[in-house]
């Protein structure tokens, strides 16, 4: 029984180019939210995602941001036109019913911004 | 939104000793608490957690305690060994995610 899969587990990006971010969650999972970890810090939430619907993406940044979990594939966490700033772990977790209870996260995915 | 803090930001302990780590939540609402841990390099990992229709909650030499009324948590560790090592969350339910507080890190010195 698989965890949650995010890859790749390290990506190297020059600034002005995209990261796009991987993860399958549990194996009859459909919730997904993404968090973001700077170093030293707390888990900050980002988006939470259903299938093909994005619930509550209050905790994106309004540009250069973006997420879906289509019907068929993994949810996608895309970051446009990277800035040093954006360096951080990122991580997905998921979770087997909505009101975000019992998250099982992923390894993450760990972004560092040349 | 939720607010969730948490102390200490840093805790160090002998082996053998006991560790609490406490944490406050702003929503009344909220009604789910869970803990992770997380080692350097690794993912959360969900420890214990707890319902707000329950006072406390114990599992084997870790146990959480909830005061609805004052809108506090916190988690017990009694018997700390070095592998308890690691920076622990608490986390309570928001409006539709959870909310994480910034982290303790506990260091048990053999």
């Amino acid at each position: 029984n698989a965890g949650v899969m995010q890859n790749p587990r390290h990506l190297v990006r020059r600034r002005g180019q995209e990261a796009r971010l991987r993860c399958s969650p549990m194996k009859g999972h459909s919730h997904v939210y993404w968090y973001r970890q700077l170093p030293e810090e707390g888990l900050k939430f980002m988006v939470y995602l259903q299938k093909e619907n994005i619930i509550d993406e209050s905790g994106m940044p309004k540009e250069r941001f973006s997420a879906e979990f289509p019907k068929e594939g993994p949810s996608i966490l895309r970051i446009q036109q990277v800035v040093r700033g954006d360096s951080a772990a990122y991580f997905c977790a998921s979770s087997p019913q909505g009101g975000n209870e019992k998250l099982f996260f992923g390894s993450g995915t760990q972004l560092s911004v040349l | 939104g939720e607010n969730v803090e948490q102390h200490p930001s840093t805790l160090s302990v002998q082996e053998g000793d006991s560790a609490v780590i406490k944490c406050t939540y702003s929503d009344s609402a909220s009604n789910y608490f869970p803990w992770y841990k997380q080692e350097l390099g690794k993912r959360p990992q969900l420890i214990i957690d707890i319902r707000s229709n329950v006072g406390e909650k114990k599992d084997q030499r870790i146990a959480v305690t909830l005061n609805k009324t004052a809108k506090h948590f916190s988690l017990h560790i009694t018997e700390t060994q070095p592998e308890d090592s690691a920076v622990y969350f608490c986390a309570a339910t928001g409006r539709r995610a959870l909310t994480f507080g910034s982290g303790t890190r506990l260091q048990v010195q053999p």
